[in-house]
């Protein structure tokens, strides 16, 4: 099982572009996640769904979309980046969410740069 | 909404122990706790539920106080593979998983 895979490892963005950060899963998790990490923050939430076809925004939504046309995937969009968007990006899922009673898995993460 | 874990640092000798704290503001319905090797994804150690459940892995214990909204993780005799950033993470609404701040946790020889 390949588990959680993000692509791309590295990019490097200039403000004001637009990219998908891509990550699927093969575990048949009803449940995913997008997270940022920062020096001093931890890992803070984004967006994430419950399943296919339903989204919610997390702790920091603004200037991020996302949308779960499939079990497997769950892409997130920056719309039009900023230096503030620098960041290294994780993706989870969980195989259900039930208050937190199941284990999450990560991806290897995106490390993205905004210049 | 995100919990705060104490201390943010802290360098242990080999075989030494620590103890490292999570606090929330709400109420939790359950805590995780991952480990994270530097440049590496987090890993999960343990989940512990409502009902003050202590659960263990190896020489790595945790408790959770429902009551107080705080979970305590506990490693005993560290050694050099414990070096890393230790991450509380809570259910806190519905639908919602919120990680701490996180714990940087060095083991030196």
């Amino acid at each position: 099982n390949a588990g959680v895979t993000q692509t791309p490892k590295f990019q490097v963005l200039k403000t004001g572009q637009s990219m998908t950060l891509q990550c699927a899963q093969d575990m048949n998790h009803e449940y995913m996640s997008w997270y940022r990490q920062d020096p001093g923050m931890g890992l803070r939430l984004i967006h994430y769904s419950v399943g296919a076809g339903i989204t919610d925004q997390g702790e920091v939504p603004n200037g991020y979309n996302v949308s779960r046309s499939t079990t497997e995937d769950f892409p997130l969009r920056l719309l039009s980046a900023a230096p503030s968007q620098t960041s290294v990006y994780f993706c989870a899922s969980s195989y259900r969410f039930l208050s937190g009673y199941t284990e999450a898995f990560f991806g290897q993460g995106t490390r993205l740069t905004v210049v | 909404q995100q919990p705060v874990q104490s201390p943010q640092a802290v360098i242990l000798r080999e075989g030494e122990d620590a103890v490292i704290n999570c606090s929330s503001s709400k109420a939790l319905y359950s805590v995780h706790w991952y480990r994270q090797k530097h440049g590496e994804a987090p890993v999960f150690l343990m989940i512990l539920l409502k009902g003050g459940e202590q659960k263990g892995h190896e020489k790595i214990s945790a408790s959770f106080n429902e009551k107080k909204q705080q979970s305590s993780l506990y490693l005993t005799a560290s050694q050099l593979s414990y070096s890393g950033t230790y991450f509380c993470g809570t259910a806190i609404t519905g639908n919602q998983f919120y990680f701490g701040t996180g714990t940087s946790l060095t083991v030196i020889p």
